[in-house]
């Protein structure tokens, strides 16, 4: 069974801390997603990569970063959290762009600053 | 025109009805879609893809009006187990990238 694995479900942590949310994928996919989702604003995208070591920016990447030196691995950095970072963030990996290719998601991390 | 758009319900539906929702969209280039399905506090997974000619699964039919932009998610025989949010997904007018929708709620009631 494919997968997009997240490394944490919940974490709290404190505003001005450093966050790093980790994720894997098994699929051997070139294509990887950081999405954060909040209520009545739906799926927001951060950022994304399309290759090892590369990345572009989404729709809202201010406050964030995002590191992929292995294909299978993206993570999001929260350099310096802040209250209005608590949200729900999910990973998605997929094959291509567009709707030609669906997006495989993992389970999320529930994140709360503090 | 925004480039999704969907009825945040919810839609009430007694068990055993059949429901339909719509989604509109504004990039009239658009080839291809898809309906995922999100349960509360888990990720969304896809349920179904929608191309021209419609898409059909068990209970549950995608179809897309080109003519008036917007895809449709119609599910038969609902069951309690559909409660869920179905978001739709469609292809960005800026770029070649997809944008989820915001979702409609779907409540099955006993």
């Amino acid at each position: 069974d494919v997968k997009v694995t997240q490394s944490s479900r919940y974490l709290v942590k404190r505003t001005g801390e450093k966050v790093f949310l980790e994720c894997v994928q098994d699929m051997d996919h070139e294509n990887m997603f950081w999405y954060r989702q909040d209520p009545g604003l739906g799926l927001r995208l951060i950022y994304f990569s399309y290759d090892v070591k590369m990345k572009e920016k989404g729709d809202i990447p201010e406050g964030y970063s995002v590191s992929r030196e292995k294909k299978e691995r993206f993570s999001l950095i929260l350099e310096s959290a802040s209250t209005n970072q608590t949200s729900m963030y999910l990973c998605a990996s997929s094959r291509g762009f567009g709707t030609a290719y669906g997006y495989t998601f993992g389970s999320g991390t529930r994140l709360t600053v503090v | 025109r925004k480039e999704v758009e969907q009825d945040p319900g919810p839609f009430n539906v007694p068990e055993g009805a059949t429901v339909a929702f719509n989604c509109t969209y504004s990039n009239s280039a658009s080839q291809s879609f898809f309906w995922y399905r999100q349960d509360c506090r888990k990720e969304p997974k896809l349920l179904m893809s929608v191309y021209s000619s419609g898409n059909e699964d068990g209970r549950f039919t995608a179809q897309l009006n080109r003519a008036s932009q917007y895809i449709s998610l119609l599910i038969r025989d609902s069951k309690l187990s559909d409660s869920a949010t179905y978001l739709c997904v469609v292809p960005s007018n800026r770029d070649d990238k997809i944008i989820f929708g915001k979702g409609t709620r779907l409540h099955i009631l006993p």
